[in-house]
């Protein structure tokens, strides 16, 4: 099944202590994304990539970093977790056309992270 | 922030009758997407438009896109229960999405 995975779904830490989300997707797309979404805010862009090795900022990276070693996974760290990070997460992939974004994204199903 | 806006932000119909939701945006775009999230849940593809159509159905959807006023609608027909859902534009670019910040739709039976 074509599918996109996050884990952990739900994650409540404590400010500065390093995490991980996961994003994995296994329909060989180039084109991966991160995205925050807060009430009345929609979905906010954090970090894409294009392509394995290839990364970029989008309207909200501060405090985040993004890593695409593998064409399937894109993991999300937050190195130093801040309370105004608690959001709910959403990554996605979608393929490339002529080169630019704009095919349909495929969402995963979220992680909600709760940052004390 | 360069959003979308969509409007109305909240929607309330009777089951059976249309609803219809629009989107402005701000950039020029290559093509402009709708999706559906019921809630707290991951986004759906419903469909979308490239810059150079004007109208696109697709079952109960109806999506037009004026470029000119940099604008779509989404149009459902006979509205039923299960599409109490948030919508949201997307609009791309070259290598970025940019949603908008949705209508809440609820269809009550």
């Amino acid at each position: 099944e074509a599918q996109v995975t996050q884990n952990p779904r739900y994650l409540i830490t404590v400010t500065g202590k390093k995490l991980t989300v996961t994003c994995s997707q296994n329909m060989n797309h180039e084109y991966m994304s991160w995205y925050r979404q807060d009430p009345g805010l929609g979905l906010r862009q954090i970090y894409y990539s294009m392509n394995v090795e290839v990364t970029d900022k989008g309207d909200v990276p501060e405090g985040y970093k993004v890593s695409r070693k593998e064409k399937r996974n894109f993991p999300l760290i937050l190195e130093s977790p801040s309370p105004n990070q608690t959001s709910l997460y959403f990554c996605a992939s979608s393929l490339l056309f002529q080169g630019a974004v704009g095919e349909t994204q495929y969402f995963g199903p979220g992680t909600r992270l709760l940052v004390l | 922030s360069q959003q979308g806006e969509e409007d109305p932000q909240a929607l309330s119909i009777q089951e059976g009758e249309n609803a219809t939701m629009n989107c402005s945006y701000k950039t020029s775009i290559n093509n402009l997407q709708w999706y559906r999230q019921n809630s707290g849940r991951g986004l759906v593809h419903l469909i979308l438009i490239r810059s150079n159509e004007r109208e696109k159905h697709s079952g109960r959807l109806r999506v037009t896109l004026d470029t000119s006023k940099k604008s779509s609608s989404l149009l459902i027909t006979a509205s039923r229960a299960a599409d109490t859902a948030s919508y949201f534009c997307a609009t791309s670019g070259t290598y970025k999405y940019i949603f908008g910040t949705g209508t809440r739709l609820k269809v009550l039976a």
